[in-house]
This record gives structure tokens, C-alpha cells and sequence, in this order.
């Protein structure tokens, strides 16, 4: 069970380059969230997720764009990299019908932008 | 306005000492979730700890204990003899259940915990 994935791990970027983040969980759960951490300003919801097939934008949506093609994984895109997005990128899944609907991390994925 | 306020940037504890992190929230919805989640510098995300906004009793999880003060809207974490591991960044976090049935956590901005030998 190997819980929520990222992929990768780091990346760094230049100016206008695109990439995609994956995410994978094996948990069955419905529920799946990005998130940016910047330094002294939390967890910042990005896009989330709550079934296959639909996604929602959270605070901080610009930039970016997300694609739930499959129940299991969440993919995060970054059209045209700019330097204010630099930062740990979080993926998290969680339970709908848990009482407590915690959620799971990944590990992170550390993107720098030049 | 911030939903999730964590006032102390950083705090130091003696080893085998209690500490108390605080977190106040503001939220208008009669039915929320309170979690606290740990971050050691490795990076990861720990869950330690949820309170729900109807439990009559204050959520504890083995040194972990949250005291809810539903009135005052604070949900301070108490960790009971401390252990040089528990030094980490930790983050309070509200889930707002009528508001916004999604499970998307709101996050303070974390208080950094060190802990002295």
C-alpha cells in the first residue's frame, strides 16, 4: 500500500517551460487536493478534486490547471512557469465518508522556477 | 480575513516538558473539523490529531491532545513530555463541513517547534 505519490520529486524550470505533476494514491478515496507551500504562509489550496472527472479551483488557481481523467490519480499543470511559482507542491487524498475526512499527503514535489 | 491564525512563529520546550501550540479559527459554519498535522524537516505531512466541532470531549491521541475551546474558537495542541523528535513545524487546519462539503482543509501558517536536550 503505497498511500499518495508524487512524481517527481524535483524539478527545476525556466521561464515559460510547461510540466505536469502526477498523482497517485491507492487508497480508493474519492477526494484529492493540490496544494502550494511557500515559506511562512502555509498550505495553500490549489485545485481539488471530488470525483473522476471533476475538479474545482481552491485560493489560489491562477497558473495552473488539473485533469482527474481516472479516479486514482490527479494531475496538476503548469502551462507557462513563472518564478512566483516556485514552491513544494503537496497531493492529498481523502475518504468522503470518514468522519474525520483526514487527509493524506505525498511526499512533495520541490519545483524551482529560474 | 485569516480563517486559521497561528500566532506563535517558533517555540522552544525542554525535552520531557509539555508545550502548547496555539490555533484560533474563525468560521460562521455550525459543523467543522479541527486537525493538527506535523512537519519534520524531512518534509512530510503527519497527521496527529482531529477534533470535531460537536465532540463533547477533547480529542487526545497518545502524547497529543487538543483543547478545544469552542466559544473562545481556539484549538490548542498540547504535547505531553517532549521528545527531541517532536521538533518540527506543526499546522493547525479547519475543514468547514455545511460551508464547503469538499474535505479541502483551510491551514494556519504553522509554528515551528524545537525541542532542547
Amino acid at each position: 500500500n503505497a498511500g499518495v505519490t508524487q512524481t517527481p520529486k524535483f524539478r527545476v524550470l525556466k521561464t515559460g517551460q510547461s510540466m505536469t505533476l502526477l498523482c497517485a494514491q491507492d487508497m480508493n478515496h474519492e477526494y484529492m487536493y493540490w496544494y502550494r507551500q511557500d515559506p511562512g504562509m502555509g498550505l495553500r489550496l490549489i485545485h481539488y478534486s471530488v470525483g473522476e472527472g471533476t475538479t474545482a479551483k481552491g485560493e489560489v488557481p491562477d497558473g495552473y490547471n488539473v485533469s482527474r481523467l481516472k479516479k486514482q490519480n490527479f494531475l496538476l499543470g503548469l502551462e507557462s512557469a513563472a518564478p512566483s511559482q516556485t514552491s513544494v507542491y503537496f497531493c492529498a487524498s481523502s475518504h468522503r465518508d470518514r468522519r474525520n475526512n483526514e487527509q493524506f499527503f505525498g511526499p512533495g514535489t520541490r519545483l524551482t522556477v529560474l | 480575513a485569516q480563517k486559521i491564525t497561528q500566532t506563535q512563529p517558533g517555540m522552544f520546550v525542554q525535552e520531557k516538558e509539555a508545550v502548547t501550540l496555539d490555533c484560533t479559527y474563525d468560521t460562521s459554519d455550525p459543523s467543522y473539523g479541527l486537525f493538527w498535522y506535523k512537519q519534520p524537516s524531512s518534509g512530510e505531512m503527519i497527521f496527529l490529531i482531529y477534533q470535531g466541532s460537536y465532540d463533547q470531549q477533547n480529542a487526545t491521541e497518545g502524547r497529543y491532545s487538543l483543547n478545544f475551546q469552542k466559544a473562545r474558537k481556539s484549538a490548542n495542541l498540547v504535547i505531553s513530555a517532549s521528545q527531541l523528535g517532536d521538533s518540527a513545524m506543526y499546522f493547525c487546519a479547519m475543514r468547514e463541513v455545511w460551508t464547503s462539503n469538499t474535505g479541502k482543509l483551510i491551514f494556519g501558517q504553522g509554528t515551528t517547534l524545537q525541542v532542547k536536550p
